[in-house]
């Protein structure tokens, strides 16, 4: 059973402050990664996928993999109040089809 | 911006109730998905449709839900006998792999409460 796990925070962060979540991940076969933002009561946002080791850019934020430590983790720069929401991991659940297993996130709170 | 749309929003049923949750996808997209979210807990998969079949589905989709894609627009997920632990979110999502990866999106959400 592949399993996706992440700190569930609250990570507490300052306006303008870096955030950093973090996640790993239990199939060293895994391909595909997904980085979700969720506000409460909301549906799940697509924020970054990667699927290469190293980083990848997109405006603040910044993912990145390693699949030999079997991590994924997403920088946020700048942090806002409105960045304030939880960060769900995600891996493709089955290498032959297409669904997403999920990490139970991480709760990040941006004071101003 | 094209989203996926689903209906009802909130439905309240009491327990041993049939219950239809339904959903539009993204009309160029061939992958449909069902996932809930219990309040407080992890998004969780239930189960992934294309072709007119289900491709993938978890050991939570039992014989107590079903799903269908009725005509050329809607995705349905039907659970027959609702309990009170059936109380959550269903998102219904979709999503068309390509090149570039496969981004599934979903919906807003249909908030089920079994009562």
């Amino acid at each position: 059973q592949k399993e996706v796990e992440q700190n569930s925070g609250p990570l507490s962060v300052p306006e303008g402050a870096i955030a950093s979540l973090n996640c790993t991940y239990s199939d060293r076969g895994s391909q595909s990664f997904f980085w979700y933002r969720q506000y409460s009561g909301k549906s799940p946002e697509l924020i970054m996928s990667i699927y290469s080791n190293g980083d990848k850019e997109d405006g603040r934020f910044t993912a990145q993999l390693n699949k030999a430590s079997q991590y994924v983790s997403l920088l946020i720069r700048d942090s806002q109040p409105s960045d304030s929401a939880t960060y769900l991991c995600a891996v493709i659940r089955n290498q032959a089809g297409t669904a997403l297993i999920f990490g139970k996130g991480t709760t990040l709170s941006v004071s101003s | 911006e094209p989203e996926v749309t689903q209906t009802p929003s909130h439905q309240v049923t009491q327990m041993g109730q049939e219950v239809i949750l339904r959903c539009v996808p993204i009309s160029n997209h061939l992958y449909f998905y069902w996932y809930r979210q219990i309040l407080g807990q992890k998004v969780e998969f239930l189960v992934s449709f294309y072709n007119n079949e289900i491709s993938e589905k978890s050991e939570i989709f039992d014989d107590q839900f079903s799903v269908e894609r009725p005509d050329g627009s809607n995705f349905t997920l039907k659970i027959r006998s609702t309990k009170l632990e059936d109380s959550a979110m269903y998102f219904c999502a979709s999503s068309e792999p390509g090149l570039s990866g496969n981004t599934i999106y979903f919906g807003e959400g249909s908030w089920l409460t079994v009562v």
